[in-house]
């Protein structure tokens, strides 16, 4: 069965700050990997997504997340932390017709 | 486009009441998906369809009934309605892919916040 941690369900960055969220995966197959943002009293959008084409992955809003077969983890990264990036974020693994999420990770981001 | 969109927004029931959330998508997606989020938990699988007139239970199915009658519409339903069914509901789809093995993103609705006292 596939499934998600991501590893703490708070993280605190200053704004202008690296984000670094972590994501690590248990798959049976090559997997299909995903980033999703929630912003508040909102559903979940695509932030980027892993095809097994290049293991460096960009999405929007200056995210990025790079695929590590042998660390089995697709964390999910940002240079520089806006105000506007604080949200919900949930990693989720895809097989079967199916997509499996982590538990998320809240991303506090202060002045 | 509308995407995916989610009927009511809002409802509060009575424990016993029955109700029906609906979800539509505009995208032609063959699969569609009914969720529940809870504090702490992320997302739970509800039930899912793999394409009209067929449905599949997901890990929290107890309590809820699904129908697809057509391609565009994925309704859920509650029966007999318990606190502990108190949530936020999302529908999501995708479009099939295809390997088997794998899935696509999937495009989720705004939600619908139910309360049951």
């Amino acid at each position: 069965a596939q499934s998600v941690t991501q590893l703490g369900s708070h993280v605190s960055v200053s704004e202008g700050a690296l984000v670094l969220l972590r994501c690590n995966y248990s798959s049976s197959v090559p997997p299909y990997l995903f980033w999703y943002v929630q912003y508040p009293n909102q559903g979940l959008q695509l932030l980027l997504k892993y095809t097994s084409a290049a293991t460096l992955v960009k999405g929007i809003n200056g995210f990025e997340a790079e695929f590590k077969k042998s660390e089995t983890s697709f964390h999910l990264t940002k240079p520089s932390a806006h105000m506007s990036d604080a949200a919900e974020y949930f990693c989720a693994v895809g097989s079967a017709g199916k997509s499996t999420f982590g538990d998320g990770t809240t991303l506090t981001v202060k002045p | 486009n509308a995407g995916v969109t989610q009927t009511p927004k809002f409802r509060v029931l009575k424990t016993g009441q029955s109700m029906t959330l609906l979800c539509a998508q505009d995208m032609n997606h063959e699969y569609m998906y009914w969720y529940r989020q809870d504090p702490g938990m992320g997302l739970r699988l509800i039930h899912y369809s793999v394409g009209e007139g067929t449905t599949a239970k997901g890990e929290v199915p107890d309590g809820y009934n699904v129908s697809r009658l057509k391609k565009q519409n994925f309704l859920l339903g509650l029966e007999s309605a318990a606190p502990s069914q108190t949530s936020v509901y999302f529908c999501a789809s995708s479009t099939k892919l295809p390997s088997r093995e794998r899935a696509n993103e999937q495009f989720f609705g705004p939600g619908t916040r139910l309360t049951v006292l």
